[in-house]
């Protein structure tokens, strides 16, 4: 079975600033999805970026990117000068594309950006 | 763009009764889940189902049921409510179409107390 997780279930920084979130995974699997999902105040879950597992290149959407490293079952999301709307839980994911497609969260990360 | 409706956004229940949440998306899409959210536990799937009629067990199946009789629409039932089971529910869908996956899109989300 396939699990997340995340070790921060917290973290706080200054506007603009640079700010790292973790999460690690497991599979037995060799192709997958891996997401970043946010999900501010309002409820409402937004993707934040995606990574296929058989692409050795780094996924980036503008202030956002990511660090996967396969071989380590990590996957962590960066994001670079931080603004105020950042603020949300963070959520990291795994999906499968074998069989049923399940998709797996971790426990989140709650990202406050200090003005 | 894909939209995911769920029925309720706030549900106050009695112990014991039979709750219905109901998920409809408008997407045609094969694979649609329920989520329990709770603090510092993250998303936990409780069932998702990945064709009319089909389901499988998530990681916390117990004390629920679901039903996917047309495509668009996915239930979660509570068969006898209980107090543990106040929390947050989300569904989501996301199309099964080709080899790899592609993002999950979620409703607003329904907090059910049960008092």
């Amino acid at each position: 079975a396939q699990t997340v997780t995340q070790s921060q279930p917290e973290m706080s920084v200054q506007e603009a600033e640079t700010v790292t979130l973790s999460c690690t995974y497991d599979t037995s699997e060799n192709n997958y999805y891996l997401f970043w999902y946010k999900q501010p105040p309002s409820r409402q879950m937004i993707l934040v970026i995606r990574q296929e597992a058989y692409k050795q290149q780094n996924a980036t959407e503008n202030r956002f990117s990511v660090n996967f490293q396969k071989a380590a079952k990590s996957f962590s999301l960066k994001i670079s000068d931080s603004q105020l709307g950042d603020t949300a839980m963070y959520f990291c994911a795994f999906g499968s594309i074998q069989g049923a497609q399940k998709l797996v969260f971790g426990q989140g990360t709650r990202l406050t950006i200090n003005p | 763009d894909v939209k995911v409706t769920q029925s309720s956004r706030y549900l106050v229940k009695r112990t014991g009764e039979k709750v219905f949440l109901e998920c409809v998306q408008d997407m045609d899409h094969e694979n649609m889940f329920w989520y329990r959210q709770d603090p510092g536990l993250g998303l936990r799937l409780i069932y998702f189902s990945y064709d009319v009629k089909m389901k499988e067990k998530g990681d916390i199946p117990e004390g629920y049921s679901v039903s996917r009789e047309k495509k668009e629409r996915f239930s979660l039932i509570l068969e006898s409510a209980s107090t543990n089971q106040t929390s947050m529910y989300l569904c989501a869908s996301k199309s099964g179409q080709g080899l790899f996956d592609t993002e999950a899109f979620f409703g607003q989300g329904t907090r059910l107390t049960v008092v």
